[in-house]
């Protein structure tokens, strides 16, 4: 069975910092993975995808992450923190023949600090 | 960009009334729909997939009686809360993944109150 582990539940981080926040799977096969991030209160939106190719991936909003097979990682990064950022970010894993049934790590909530 | 959008944005009802949640795909035809639950500050629980024409397939431990799904055509599906209890209380997150994409896009979820 799939699964995923973000070992992180808290971080805080001075603006302006770097960011990085782990994600670790564990999956038979090559997983498609994501992070997204939820607002309080929100829906959530995808940030960055890794299906295949080169393993550094960019996203939205500065942010981007780095498929590690060897390491079953997809630790996503920011080099430089902005206040909106602050939110809860879930990683996940998905099949790709598996209906794209997705499964979530248990988030880092990310605290920015001024 | 892939947009869904779900409806009521929050309910407040009484205990033993049922509730709907309307989920929809805007700009996009989803076979496939999710409805997931998450209880504050975790993890969204995936509870079910809606199949569009065909009956919902349900995870373990979700009551299939209790959360109806109905996916009548590719752009809506519907969760109904049925005989709600204020431990149905919770924040509800539909996602659709547009044709050949493989991701989902969420909802912006329903926060549901049961008195």
């Amino acid at each position: 069975a799939q699964s995923v582990t973000q070992p992180d539940i808290h971080i805080t981080v001075s603006e302006g910092a770097s960011l990085e926040l782990r994600c670790n799977y564990s999956y038979g096969a090559t997983p498609y993975l994501f992070w997204y991030v939820q607002s309080p209160g929100q829906g959530l939106q995808l940030l960055l995808k890794y299906f295949s190719g080169d393993t550094l991936v960019q996203g939205i909003k500065g942010f981007e992450a780095e498929f590690k097979r060897s390491q079953s990682s997809f630790n996503l990064r920011k080099p430089s923190v902005h206040w909106s950022d602050a939110a809860e970010y879930f990683c996940a894993v998905g099949a790709k023949n598996a209906g794209n049934m997705l499964t979530f790590g248990g988030g880092t909530r990310l605290m920015v600090k001024p | 960009g892939a947009v869904v959008s779900q409806h009521p944005s929050r309910v407040i009802c009484k205990s033993g009334t049922s509730v709907k949640i309307e989920c929809r795909s805007l700009d996009f035809q989803a076979t496939t729909m999710f409805w997931y639950r998450q209880f504050p500050k975790q993890s969204l629980m995936l509870m079910a997939t809606s199949n569009e024409g065909s009956k919902a397939t349900y995870e373990q431990g979700v009551e299939k009686d209790k959360f109806l799904i109905n996916h009548a055509s590719l752009t809506l599906s519907t969760l109904t809360v049925t005989s709600a209890h204020p431990e149905d209380s919770s924040f509800y997150i539909c996602s659709a993944t547009p044709p050949t994409s493989g991701t989902q896009y969420f909802g912006p979820g329903t926060r549901l109150l049961v008195l």
